[in-house]
């Protein structure tokens, strides 16, 4: 399966717990996204990486969150004492973006559903 | 900053009818939209994405059109099949924010037999 892969796919935890989901993009993208999407909404935007860099931050990231790309390649989203507000499906998709390739299609991962008691 | 906007919300049609989902974004300075499926409880399929030089795009029983000039792009549906039925989404990207997304509310689509 050559497409984008996340880790776990499920999770449930206490208030107070911290969390980090795993992300594994297509392996030749070199861009990285992370979304949340609540229940009957649609995705919002909470970071981006170009290879290695971590270049925009959404205000909805609080410093309670975090993330990494280390080696370009995978990510990590963790969340630090997490609260039920977190609840929420945490999607990760990927994109070239080169000069010759200037319409940055994105791929999703399947999500991984954060429920937080 | 860019708001996309799509109606309707839900829509419930029978099976065989020729469908309209419409998606509106209030910055025309886009260089491409892209439509997503998305099944409950799933990630976002990518349906069909559409360049600004391009008015249309086709994929099957699926064409998806792009007006930059009226902030507005649809997505039809031909001859629909209960297999139709989940949530559609339009985005459009942000070029000065690395291309982030900015994601419509979606379109809940119920196709019945």
């Amino acid at each position: 399966d050559t497409g984008v892969s996340q880790d776990p796919r499920h999770k449930i935890t206490k208030r107070g717990q911290n969390v980090t989901f795993r992300c594994d993009p297509i392996s030749e993208h070199n861009r990285l996204y992370w979304y949340r999407q609540t229940l009957g909404q649609g995705p919002e935007f909470l970071t981006y990486f170009q290879n290695e860099a971590q270049l925009e931050k959404s205000r909805l990231l609080s410093d309670r969150f975090s993330a990494e790309r280390p080696k370009g390649s995978f990510s990590t989203l963790e969340i630090q004492r997490t609260e039920q507000g977190d609840s929420a499906m945490y999607l990760c998709a990927s994109s070239l973006r080169s000069s010759s390739v200037s319409y940055n299609e994105q791929f999703f991962g399947p999500g991984t559903r954060l429920t937080v008691l | 900053k860019q708001e996309v906007t799509q109606i309707p919300a839900a829509l419930s049609v029978p099976e065989g009818e020729n469908l309209v989902l419409n998606c509106s974004f209030t910055d025309s300075a886009i260089y491409n939209l892209q439509w997503f499926r998305q099944d409950p409880g799933k990630g976002l399929t990518s349906l069909l994405l559409i360049q600004s030089s391009q008015r249309e795009q086709t994929s099957g029983r699926l064409n998806a059109s792009l007006d930059k000039s009226s902030g507005r792009s649809t997505l039809y549906i031909a001859a629909s099949q209960p297999g139709d039925s989940a949530t559609y989404l339009c985005a459009a990207p942000d070029p000065n924010a690395g291309n982030m997304l900015t994601f419509g509310g979606g379109t809940r689509l119920m196709v019945k037999p």
